[in-house]
């Protein structure tokens, strides 16, 4: 059972289109982290939310932690084809994270 | 530039043979992990390491074992690999005791392991 929820699974727009990823858990977390994985490379960290209503932005990406601490969501606006990825949230707890299961996102130009 | 590596992108292997994964990190990072990659599973926890000879199971450590005899070196092994754990292993490392805040794990590249 995962204890993390991504939706949706599978995602593909075109190049231009803003776009939102959800994160969701019955578990609240001390941080949550997301994460993009190019295709033949490891997960790289894109940012870290610890704050409950935390909003943070980076660059066209927005990432919000919800109040609870127990979910999170990724937008990005006027997407284009380099973020084309597969986006992993993780919850942290103590040394571990649990991942979800992804959401592959296809930006076509 | 904090680099992992591991010691193979793909490896092929038979049922029944013992597989050794290597994976060196060179921050000097206390913290090391091992996880299995499936589609539509995400990245589960096999097991993690947070000193050196000092090993924690994870989420499916099952059929898995660790050694962890040097700081930047975290062995993964199959003693006996199954058609089941064909799969990509991603390594990471990571600085503090408490993932979070100021801890960020570093992932290798992978290996696909495909067991025949």
């Amino acid at each position: 059972t995962q204890l993390l929820e991504q939706s949706p699974q599978f995602l593909s727009i075109q190049e231009g289109e803003n776009l939102t990823v959800y994160c969701n858990s019955s578990s609240v977390f001390s941080s949550l982290q997301w994460y993009r994985q190019e295709p033949g490379e490891g997960p790289v960290l894109l940012v870290t939310v610890v704050t409950g209503g935390e909003v943070k932005k980076l660059k066209r990406l927005t990432f919000q932690f919800g109040d609870a601490r127990k979910d999170s969501s990724l937008h990005i606006t006027a997407a284009q084809p380099g973020d084309t990825g597969l986006y992993l949230c993780a919850g942290a707890d103590d040394y571990k994270l649990s991942f979800g299961a992804g959401t592959t996102v296809t930006v076509r130009a | 530039d904090v680099k992992v590596t591991q010691s193979s992108r793909y490896l092929v292997k038979r049922t029944g043979e013992k597989v050794f994964l290597e994976c060196v990190q060179d921050m000097d990072h206390e913290n090391m992990f091992w996880y299995r990659q499936d589609p539509g599973l995400g990245l589960r926890l096999i097991y993690f390491s947070y000193d050196v000879k000092m090993k924690e199971k994870g989420d499916i450590p099952e059929g898995y074992s660790v050694s962890r005899e040097k700081k930047e070196r975290f062995s993964l092994i199959l003693e006996s690999a199954s058609t089941n754990q064909t799969s990509m292993y991603l390594c990471a490392s990571s600085s503090g005791r408490r993932a979070g805040r100021k801890d960020t794990q570093y992932f290798g590249p992978g290996t696909r392991l495909t067991v025949l």
